[in-house]
C-alpha cells in the first residue's frame, strides 16, 4: 500500500534561518506531488506541484522553492525565513487523472517563525 | 477564477444532532468539487467528491453532500452528530478541465464541535 512520510511534525525557526521540509511517498512510482500551506484563518493554498524529477511549478510568488531530487521524494526550501512564513505545510500526493484522480496528504508540518 | 468559500469558520453542534456545514464554490465551469476531513494531528481525508452524475454524493463515515448547480453550493450534511466527527471540514473545487486534477483550491475550513 502506498504510505506518505512528512517530516517534522511541527518546527520553529528563527527568522532569517533557513528551511528544508521533506516528503516522501512510498508505494507507487511517478507520482504528482504538491505543496500547500495554510495560513493562519485561511484554506488551504497550492505552493507547488511536480509530475516528474526535477519538473517544478509555482503556483504563487513567495520566499520559498521545491525540488524534486528523486521520483518519491519532493523538499521545500527557503533560504531566508520571514515571519510571515508560518502555517501549515501539507504534502500531497496523486494518481490517475480526470475522474480517476485521487489525492492523499501527509500528515503536516506546523511551522512557527518567530 | 476559482473560489470556495465556507460558511462559518466554526460550527457546534450537539451528539445526534443534524450536521450541516455550507461550501459555496465560483467557477466559470462545472468544476470537481470535494470535501476532505482533519482529524487532530492528521492529514486529510477525503470523505467524498462530486465529478458528474447523481448530485447527491454520499461519503464515508454517514456524510453526504448535494451539489446544486442554481446556487453554486455544495453543502455537506449528516443527520446525525457523532463525537468522534469532531475535525476540521475543508471545501474543495478542481478545474475538471485540467490536467493536473491535484490542483485543488480549498476553502479556509470549518471546525466541527460535538457536545455530548
Amino acid at each position: 500500500s502506498q504510505t506518505i512520510h512528512q517530516w517534522p511534525a511541527t518546527l520553529v525557526q528563527p527568522v532569517g534561518s533557513p528551511l528544508s521540509l521533506e516528503c516522501t511517498v512510498e508505494g507507487t512510482s511517478n507520482p504528482n506531488l504538491y505543496w500547500y500551506r495554510q495560513a493562519a484563518g485561511r484554506g488551504l493554498q497550492l505552493l507547488f506541484y511536480s509530475v516528474g524529477i526535477g519538473q517544478i511549478s509555482s503556483e504563487v510568488p513567495q520566499n520559498l522553492s521545491a525540488s524534486r531530487p528523486q521520483d518519491r521524494q519532493f523538499i521545500l526550501s527557503s533560504k531566508k525565513l520571514l515571519l510571515s512564513d508560518s502555517g501549515f505545510y501539507l504534502c500531497a500526493w496523486s494518481v490517475g487523472q480526470g475522474l480517476n484522480e485521487k489525492l492523499f496528504f501527509g500528515s503536516g508540518t506546523q511551522l512557527s517563525v518567530l | 477564477a476559482q473560489s470556495v468559500t465556507q460558511l462559518g469558520s466554526h460550527v457546534s453542534v450537539s451528539e445526534g444532532a443534524l450536521v450541516l456545514l455550507r461550501c459555496n464554490y465560483s467557477s466559470s465551469v462545472p468544476p470537481y468539487l470535494f470535501w476532505y476531513v482533519q482529524y487532530p494531528n492528521q492529514g486529510l481525508q477525503l470523505l467524498l467528491k462530486y465529478t458528474t452524475g447523481a448530485t447527491l454524493v454520499k461519503g464515508i463515515n454517514g456524510f453526504e453532500a448535494e451539489f446544486k448547480k442554481s446556487e453554486t453550493s455544495f453543502h455537506l450534511t449528516k443527520p446525525s452528530a457523532h463525537m468522534s466527527d469532531a475535525a476540521e471540514y475543508f471545501c474543495a473545487v478542481s478545474d475538471r478541465a485540467s490536467n493536473q486534477g491535484g490542483k485543488l483550491i480549498f476553502g479556509q475550513g470549518t471546525e466541527l464541535s460535538v457536545k455530548p
